[in-house]
């Protein structure tokens, strides 16, 4: 089946400082990806989604500047938390959809990435 | 805006029945799914319906009425590591169909 990664899976940075997540399509390409936001015992919040080639399309609160994304292949996204600070730390999970398995397809997720910034 | 609506937490039996609703207001629609997770981990795809009805797949169920907006997820012979958070999903119709996650449904499942 379709395998997406992502790395790293944990990250412990200092306020102020950029981390970077990378999440990657094993099996198949994907011209498009999705970033998503957990908080503790919530749901997924969707912050954008990844478009190969072009820029990334960003939902309404979600500052384009402070979490840059960048989809420089067909198998590889990173989202880049710039200058970090402790309400930033989330889970993040990104995932991808196999276009060539069919309309019925569904996402499959990253393992996310626990950031924590102290 | 995009409205998911599913209970906060359950609590069933082992050997059991349970089924979780999920109703949604969304601006488009093209297929609703359903996931699972657990604590710490990433989403796992369970079921998947786009048009009215029952879809079957071995001890779970999902059932979809498109025209009032509502979707669950049946659970049969519940055992103990069906204890997770259950998530419904919309996708949009649009150029990239986007997932709008529901807000999540924990559920215990108690000996």
């Amino acid at each position: 089946g379709a395998v997406v990664s992502q790395h790293p899976s944990r990250v412990i940075c200092k306020s102020g400082t950029s981390v970077k997540i990378e999440c990657r399509s094993l099996d198949f390409q994907a011209t498009t990806m999705f970033w998503y936001r957990q908080f503790p015992k919530q749901s997924l919040m969707l912050m954008a989604t990844s478009n190969e080639g072009s820029k990334a399309t960003y939902e309404q609160g979600v500052e384009k500047d402070k979490f840059l994304i960048n989809h420089a292949s067909l198998t590889l996204s990173t989202l880049t938390v710039t200058s970090a600070h402790p309400e930033d730390s989330s889970f993040y999970i990104c995932s991808a959809r196999d276009m060539g398995a069919g309309s019925n397809s569904p996402l499959h997720f990253g393992n996310g990435t626990r950031l924590t910034v102290t | 805006g995009q409205n998911i609506d599913q209970p906060t937490e359950m609590t069933a039996t082992e050997g059991a029945i349970v089924q979780i609703n999920c109703t949604y207001q969304t601006s488009g629609f093209n297929g609703l799914f359903w996931y699972q997770q657990h604590a710490g981990e990433a989403p796992t795809f369970l079921s998947y319906n786009v048009l009215d009805g029952l879809e079957e797949k071995g001890r779970f169920s999902s059932f979809l009425s498109r025209s009032k907006g509502y979707s669950y997820l049946l659970l049969k012979e519940l055992q103990m590591k069906d204890s997770a958070s259950y998530l419904c999903a919309v996708r949009l119709t649009s150029g990239t169909y986007k997932y709008i996650f529901g807000t999540g449904t924990r559920l215990k499942v108690l000996a």
